[in-house]
């Protein structure tokens, strides 16, 4: 089956940096990748849409500025925290969706801004 | 805007027993609805998709049913064992690619 691999798994880093999250299809070109924030006890919700090598769509409250995506290849997408606050931290998730599996999720990230 | 809600938010039943999680959304013009496995910290495993044009879908012990009129599903679990302990969430997919996630149920089976 399709493996969306998703790098960091944990990152703890310092309010004021940036962080950079990568997600990966290993077995299959994503022509379309999502990412997903999910707050303590909350589902998750929709951030932005990527499409290989055109600009994110970003969900409405969604700051584009600081939630940098790039979808450089059919098999890498990354999103970028800047200037990271301690409201930042959660858990994040991207999909990778593919013509032959259809929609998989990554293991995620859980990021926290001291 | 669709609205996905899932009861119970926690659930405790010893180890054996059946039980149902509940689902439900707002808006029935869906594409199709997903159950997902959430353990702790991690990501999220596909256990059961259901076509807006099917009833249910059954995998092992678990069982999955829709009812798109009334905007309601139900995953059924049978003779639930520890390893079942985790968060249950369920998604409704329209037309387009965005999901709509449910808060989850939290399920523990104690042994």
């Amino acid at each position: 089956g399709a493996v969306v691999s998703q790098h960091p798994s944990r990152v703890i880093c310092k309010s004021g940096t940036s962080v950079k999250i990568e997600c990966r299809s290993l077995d299959f070109q994503a022509t379309t990748m999502f990412w997903y924030r999910q707050f303590p006890k909350k589902s998750l919700m929709l951030m932005a849409t990527s499409n290989e090598g055109s600009k994110a769509t970003y969900e409405q409250g969604v700051e584009k500025d600081k939630f940098l995506i790039n979808h450089a290849s059919l098999t890498l997408s990354t999103l970028t925290v800047t200037s990271a606050h301690p409201e930042d931290s959660s858990f994040y998730i991207c999909s990778a969706y593919g013509t032959v599996y259809g929609y998989t999720f990554g293991s995620g990230t859980r990021l926290t801004v001291v | 805007k669709q609205e996905v809600t899932q009861i119970p938010a926690a659930l405790s039943v010893p180890e054996g027993e059946n039980l149902v999680l509940n689902c439900s959304f707002t808006d029935s013009a869906i594409y199709n609805l997903q159950w997902f496995r959430q353990d702790p910290g991690k990501g999220l495993t596909s256990l059961l998709l259901i076509q807006s044009s099917q009833r249910e879908q059954t995998s092992g012990r678990l069982n999955a049913s829709l009812d798109k009129s009334s905007g309601r599903s139900t995953l059924y679990i049978a003779a639930s064992q520890p390893g079942d302990s985790a968060t249950y969430l369920c998604a409704v997919r329209e037309a387009g690619n965005q999901f709509y996630f449910g808060t989850g149920t939290s399920l523990t089976v104690i042994p």
